[in-house]
């Protein structure tokens, strides 16, 4: 079956603009995770919804960055007012309900603020 | 959740066994070992989980000490495709938290 999958590949924006990601998880999964990567990092936390709330948001750097998933499938990351340190890659994984543990990722949106 | 300790870098000829080694001598009773791999430019992949028995499928084997202080993960006959950054990451069953993959290892499979 399909994958997760995440759009756009890559975005370019300028410093001071407001950017949007998508991500579609597997059908039928219920959890939803956001992640960030810098070059030569691990990926980091940002967000995990359970179905359509927010069961964790506690790896969102600040409230310029915002997510939301209201019918408990597709999910948006929203970035306010980019800075130059976002650039990075954003992952999303999802797992079948959160308890079974494995989570299966997307290949990611590689966002670059000028 | 507990932290990993893993080698920054590891090289393996092509053919042969690669052995992946992971510290997580802070382990918990309910925590998982799991191990991911992340191909240049790709998200993670998983690769296999266990708790304290030995587990093995298509693509690696886990073996998990006795104390389950350490792991290492075998991939029985590297080849170049298996040239990727390898995390292993301990989390607690039957949550939602997140993976905390730290900086892994990265495996270069050499011709």
């Amino acid at each position: 079956g399909a994958g997760v999958s995440q759009t756009p590949s890559n975005k370019v924006t300028e410093k001071g603009k407001y950017v949007e990601l998508r991500c579609d998880p597997i059908s039928g999964h219920t959890a939803l995770y956001w992640y960030r990567q810098s070059l030569g990092q691990g990926p980091e936390f940002l967000i995990y919804f359970q179905g359509t709330g927010a069961a964790d948001d506690s790896g969102l750097p600040n409230d310029r960055f915002f997510a939301v998933r209201p019918e408990g499938s597709v999910s948006t990351l929203k970035i306010q007012r980019t800075e130059r340190g976002d650039s990075a890659v954003y992952l999303c994984a999802s797992s079948f309900d959160g308890l079974a543990g494995t989570q299966y990722f997307g290949p990611g949106t590689r966002l670059t603020v000028l | 959740d507990a932290k990993t300790t893993q080698p920054t870098s590891m090289d393996c000829a092509e053919g042969r066994a690669a052995n992946l080694p992971c510290n997580h001598s802070t382990i918990s009773g309910n925590e998982y070992v799991y191990w991911y791999r992340q191909i240049h430019s790709q998200g993670p992949q998983y690769i296999i989980h266990g708790l304290k028995n030995n587990e093995t499928n298509e693509m690696a084997s886990l073996i998990i000490t006795e104390d389950r202080k350490s792991s290492t993960l075998i991939l029985p006959h590297a080849t170049l495709r298996d040239t990727a950054v390898y995390y292993c990451i301990v989390r607690v069953a039957n949550t939602g938290n997140q993976f905390y993959f730290g900086t892994g290892t990265s495996l270069t499979v050499i011709p």
